[in-house]
């Protein structure tokens, strides 16, 4: 049974800071994995996808690394905004099977 | 392009009592998919639809939950009788296909008393 982690819980940075969030899996036999960002009281909203085949996807100040042999992957924020403050969940996909997400780790940005 | 759909965004009901979701997908995606996210959780999921058909649902309460999708494109949600535990938020996504990348709608906050 697929099972994601994601650490820590909760981070607090002052802005401007670049940051890490991690994601970790048990079954490397995925699909593609996709982080998501959750404003609290709304849906999520995707931020990045990785096929299985990729090392890492781009956006803007957003990066995503994927290490499906070691069951990991990192979002990587750089130049922080109060603005990026939100819950980050990252979720595994097993092919035609359901996502499965990790807890989330709830990020704030400090002014 | 219009994004998922769903409605009510919040509703309160006493235990015992049934309740039901709707969601309308993104125009042309096949896949649907309802999930239950518990708070301080990631999300859960429920059912996956492809088109009508039920493609999981090993993970819905099927004593209490049902779900349908009847032409294809939205789809309601039930829950009947509810309980305490069933507090929580339901969204819905939808995809193209299978394994693409979801798209999620707002969500629904259910609290039961």
């Amino acid at each position: 049974k697929q099972e994601v982690t994601q650490i820590p819980a909760a981070l607090s940075v002052p802005e401007g800071e670049n940051l890490v969030l991690n994601c970790s899996f048990t079954d490397s036999a995925i699909y593609n994995l996709q982080w998501f960002r959750q404003d609290p009281g709304k849906g999520l909203t995707s931020l990045l996808l990785i096929q299985s085949s990729q090392r890492e996807q781009t956006s803007g100040r957003l990066n995503a690394s994927l290490d499906k042999s070691s069951g990991r992957s990192t979002l990587y924020i750089a130049a922080s905004q109060p603005g990026d403050s939100a819950t980050y969940l990252c979720a595994v996909n097993q092919g035609a099977q359901k996502l499965v997400f990790g807890q989330g780790t709830r990020l704030t940005i400090n002014p | 392009e219009a994004g998922v759909a769903q409605s009510p965004r919040y509703k309160i009901i006493e235990k015992r009592q049934s309740v039901a979701f709707w969601c309308n997908p993104i125009s042309g995606h096949a896949t649907l998919y309802w999930y239950q996210q518990i708070l301080g959780q990631g999300p859960k999921l429920l059912i996956q639809f492809q088109n009508n058909g039920v493609v999981d649902d090993s993970q819905l309460p099927k004593d209490r939950f049902s779900a349908e999708r009847l032409k294809g494109v939205d789809s309601t949600l039930k829950i009947q009788p509810a309980k305490l535990e069933d507090s929580a938020v339901y969204l819905c996504a939808s995809s193209p296909v299978i394994a693409y990348e979801q798209y999620f709608g707002p969500g629904t906050r259910l609290t039961v008393t």
